[in-house]
Parts: structure tokens; C-alpha cells; sequence
């Protein structure tokens, strides 16, 4: 898989049901973000988690990473119609100096439909 | 605090002709990156650039693509002799300098097509 796949391709659900999303990547990572993007728009920043976490919540939002299966999930909880989208895991690399390279590398995405 | 501003949000262009997207970042952001995303896949790395600097351009295309982010004004992404290959979504994202502001930013984008 490249470096940030996500899988399922595509997802499907009913309003109310969870949505899981699953990430995988290939190299050592400082971070990892989620980010959601509506059809035709802008990216929006769902959530960071770093290396050295395990677990993150925000809202309706829990991502999970496990950096040694180098794998990380995305759940929404209790989903709604407006949750409908396309999410994308970005990874961000750490360079020979400890530090960010800065480029974030993203996965093909998860399109999410959730009918009311 | 306004967002991550990105113009023109649609440009079409014949081939040969040039191509110029234009991003202001954030208010107090200095690191400015460009995405390039074709239909149906994920967004590509292509520039990252700070204030007058180039920090990795591994990511753009060597022959017709520049990218600058001057002292003062906007970052601008310019295209040269435009092919029908070019067309796609470009995102321009700003994030903060500094450990600990990895965040990145997005703008609306600007959809790009080669007629």
C-alpha cells in the first residue's frame, strides 16, 4: 500500500451508525492528521496525533495510531448526512535532523456516504 | 482570523498558455506548501516554501513549474506553457514555524483547466 492508503475505498452507512476508517503507511512518521474534504472544496483539518500517542478524541472523532503495524483508524461515532465526504490520512516524516520535512504525504481517501 | 486564501478559485487556460495561482496564508503563518490533486486521488506534494526561501521542491516538475513566496505579498505557483496534463485542483496550505505547529491549513484551492 503507499504511503498513506486508506481503506475501505468506499464506505456507505445509515445516519447514527459508526464509521471506521483505516490508514496505513510505510515509513516513521512525526504525525499524522486526518482531514476531510467535501465534493469539489477545500480540505478541512480533522485531527493530529503524534507519534508517540495512542489514542485522540475530538468530538465524535477517535483516531488511534499503532506505529509499529504502522496503521492508524479513524471512527465516527453516531454519523450524520452532513458527515458526507471524503477523508484522507496525511503522514509527516521526521528528517536527518529531527525535525518535520514539512510536506505532508496523503492516501487516496475513504468516501464516506451517509444517508439520513 | 481569516483562512487560507486562494485566487483565482477557477482558471482555464489554452495550451502554451501561462498559468498563475496566487495564495496569501494565514494571518502570522510563514510556511506555505502547495498540493496539486488530480480527479479522483489524494493531494501530491509539491513545494514548500518559506519567506523567500525554497525548503524542498521535491515534489514539482523540474521544466516549467516555479514557485515563490516573496518578503511581502502572496506565494504564487506559476505555470508555464500549460498542457492539458496540468489540469487538476491546486491547494495552497500554511501552517505555523516551530515544533509543535505541524498543522497545516488549507485554502479552497484553485481548479486549474487546460483546454
Amino acid at each position: 500500500s503507499q504511503q498513506g492508503e486508506e481503506d475501505p475505498q468506499a464506505l456507505s452507512i445509515q445516519e447514527g451508525e459508526n464509521a471506521t476508517m483505516n490508514c496505513s503507511y510505510k515509513t516513521s512518521i512525526n504525525n499524522l492528521q486526518w482531514y476531510r474534504q467535501n465534493s469539489g472544496r477545500g480540505l478541512v483539518h480533522l485531527i493530529l496525533i503524534r507519534s508517540n500517542e495512542r489514542e485522540k478524541h475530538s468530538g465524535r472523532l477517535r483516531v488511534t495510531l499503532d506505529t509499529s503495524k504502522k496503521s492508524s483508524s479513524l471512527l465516527i461515532t453516531a454519523s450524520r448526512a452532513a458527515d458526507t465526504a471524503s477523508y484522507f490520512c496525511a503522514t509527516d516524516a521526521w528528517n536527518a535532523g529531527g525535525t518535520s520535512y514539512g510536506k505532508l504525504t496523503f492516501g487516496q481517501g475513504t468516501i464516506l456516504t451517509v444517508h439520513p | 482570523n481569516a483562512g487560507v486564501m486562494q485566487n483565482p478559485r477557477h482558471l482555464v487556460r489554452r495550451r502554451g498558455q501561462e498559468a498563475r495561482l496566487r495564495c496569501s496564508p494565514m494571518k502570522g503563518h510563514s510556511h506555505v506548501y502547495w498540493y496539486r490533486q488530480l480527479p479522483e486521488e489524494g493531494l501530491k506534494f509539491m513545494v514548500y516554501l518559506q519567506k523567500e526561501n525554497i525548503i524542498d521542491e521535491s515534489g514539482m516538475p523540474k521544466e516549467r513549474f516555479s514557485a515563490e513566496f516573496p518578503k511581502e505579498g502572496p506565494s504564487i505557483l506559476r505555470i508555464q506553457q500549460v498542457v492539458r496534463g496540468d489540469s487538476a485542483a491546486y491547494f495552497c496550505a500554511s501552517s505555523l514555524p516551530g515544533q509543535g505547529q505541524e498543522t497545516q491549513y488549507f485554502g479552497p484551492g484553485t481548479r486549474l483547466l487546460v483546454l
